[in-house]
């Protein structure tokens, strides 16, 4: 079973506060890294699909990077929000596997 | 609009009884996929079919069963034999290549009672 770990576990920020998470996931066979926003009572919904080494996405105020080479990638929150509050996954992908699926960071934002 | 339905939302299950959870698209994708979650845990993946009429084994397929015989539909069955099946249990769907990313269910909380 592949293992992806995501840090920080939880994180509580004031609104307006930019924020970062760790996804780490193993560096060989790497097909794609997917990052997912899940809020509360709501399906987790897809931000990025992620493929190639130094990748980085951008969704209005959320971004993304990949080193597949070191085997992790960040999500950045900019300015953050209350409507930010929600968990954030990773997951990571072989060419010969599903899904596998980090715990997850819980972000919460302050007014 | 294009989506996955899961039901019921809630659902209570007694001990020995098998229960079974829907799960329907209409995204017209191939490849679909059944995940519990428990506390503290990420999601595990249960089953996943990329084809009708054909699934596989995820991390923790004992004491569960699915069938594929439509490719909009993919019921997972909470057999009596799954020793702790209070969870959430969420279904996804999406096209083979996944250059999208997953589409999931809204989950069903299933609790022993």
């Amino acid at each position: 079973i592949l293992n992806v770990e995501q840090s920080p576990q939880s994180l509580h920020v004031q609104e307006g506060d930019s924020t970062n998470f760790t996804c780490s996931f193993p560096s060989s066979n790497f097909y794609a890294l997917h990052w997912y926003r899940w809020e509360t009572a709501k399906s987790p919904e897809a931000l990025f699909v992620m493929t190639l080494n130094g990748d980085e996405k951008k969704k209005g105020r959320i971004s993304a990077t990949l080193n597949t080479k070191e085997g992790y990638s960040y999500l950045y929150i900019k300015g953050s929000q209350p409507e930010d509050s929600a968990t954030y996954l990773c997951a990571f992908i072989t060419g010969y596997s599903t899904l596998t699926f980090g715990k997850g960071t819980m972000l919460l934002v302050s007014p | 609009d294009g989506g996955i339905t899961q039901s019921p939302k809630y659902l209570f299950r007694k001990e020995g009884q098998n229960v079974t959870l829907s799960c329907e698209q209409n995204l017209n994708h191939d490849a679909m996929y059944w995940y519990r979650q428990d506390p503290g845990q990420g999601l595990r993946l249960i089953y996943y079919s990329q084809i009708v009429n054909d699934f596989q084994k995820g991390d923790i397929a004992e004491g569960y069963s699915v069938s594929r015989e439509k490719k909009e539909s993919f019921p997972l069955t909470v057999t009596s034999a799954q020793k702790n099946p209070t969870a959430f249990y969420l279904c996804a769907s999406t096209g083979l290549r996944a250059t999208g990313g997953y589409t999931f269910g809204s989950g069903t909380r299933l609790t022993v009672v």
